[in-house]
């Protein structure tokens, strides 16, 4: 069983509108979750992270977590064809536990 | 100096070569990583050092030789690769914070993209 699971996708959306990607992980004491944009050829980068059950912005971007359904989701509102990437899920329990990615979910914004 | 500087950048090497690897971080972080990423394919983890210690080693090939000599500090020596190596490898650092607290993100360098001809 997968330790963290995404959607491969290809997730398309049209420019303007709103991504969604999804995220689940089994290790239900998990503490710490964050989301990578990695560009083709290009190492991961982090842009979001989340520690508590709820919604987080900054930006254009909505990390939201729901512990109690072991969920993570990012939202992308007014999606712009430089967003197209793949997006990473990780997630720690913390501790001296490492960092988990999941395999990523390739979005492309078509103009 | 920024956060997590992977050299060299780019190295074709032939099979019969051993060539190394080097991973420096600036971030006072004390977990570094090794990862392996094939064209389309997702992040492999291949190594991971907490604390200087080995604590994680998934299935690599011996012909991958990792090396923690400090927490700064991370390599990768490489010797009778194969073609099927060749790969974007990816190093990365985080801090670990100790039992009962929170985890931190992963910061990645820029990665070596390895050619073997």
């Amino acid at each position: 069983q997968k330790e963290v699971e995404q959607n491969s996708g290809p997730l398309s959306v049209p420019e303007g509108a709103i991504a969604s990607l999804n995220c689940t992980y089994s290790d239900r004491v998990s503490q710490s979750f964050f989301w990578y944009r990695q560009y083709s050829g290009k190492s991961p980068e982090l842009i979001m992270s989340i520690y508590s059950n709820g919604d987080k912005e900054d930006g254009r971007f909505t990390a939201q977590l729901n512990k109690a359904s072991q969920y993570v989701s990012l939202l992308i509102r007014d999606s712009q064809p430089s967003d197209s990437a793949t997006y990473l899920c990780a997630v720690t329990p913390g501790g001296y536990q490492k960092v988990t990615f999941g395999t990523g979910t390739k979005l492309q914004v078509i103009p | 100096e920024t956060g997590v500087t992977q050299t060299p950048r780019h190295l074709v090497m032939g099979m019969t070569n051993k060539k190394s690897l080097k991973c420096e971080q600036h971030l006072g972080h004390n977990a570094m990583y090794w990862y392996k990423q094939s064209a389309k394919k997702p992040l492999e983890l291949m190594f991971v050092y907490s604390l200087e210690e080995r604590v994680e080693n998934n299935s690599v090939p011996s012909r991958f030789s990792p090396e923690c000599p400090n927490s700064s500090h991370l390599f990768l020596h490489l010797h009778t690769l194969q073609p099927e190596d060749s790969a974007l490898y990816l190093c990365a650092s985080s801090q670990v914070l100790g039992q009962g607290t929170i985890g931190t993100e992963a910061f990645f360098g820029q990665g070596t993209r390895l050619t073997v001809v």
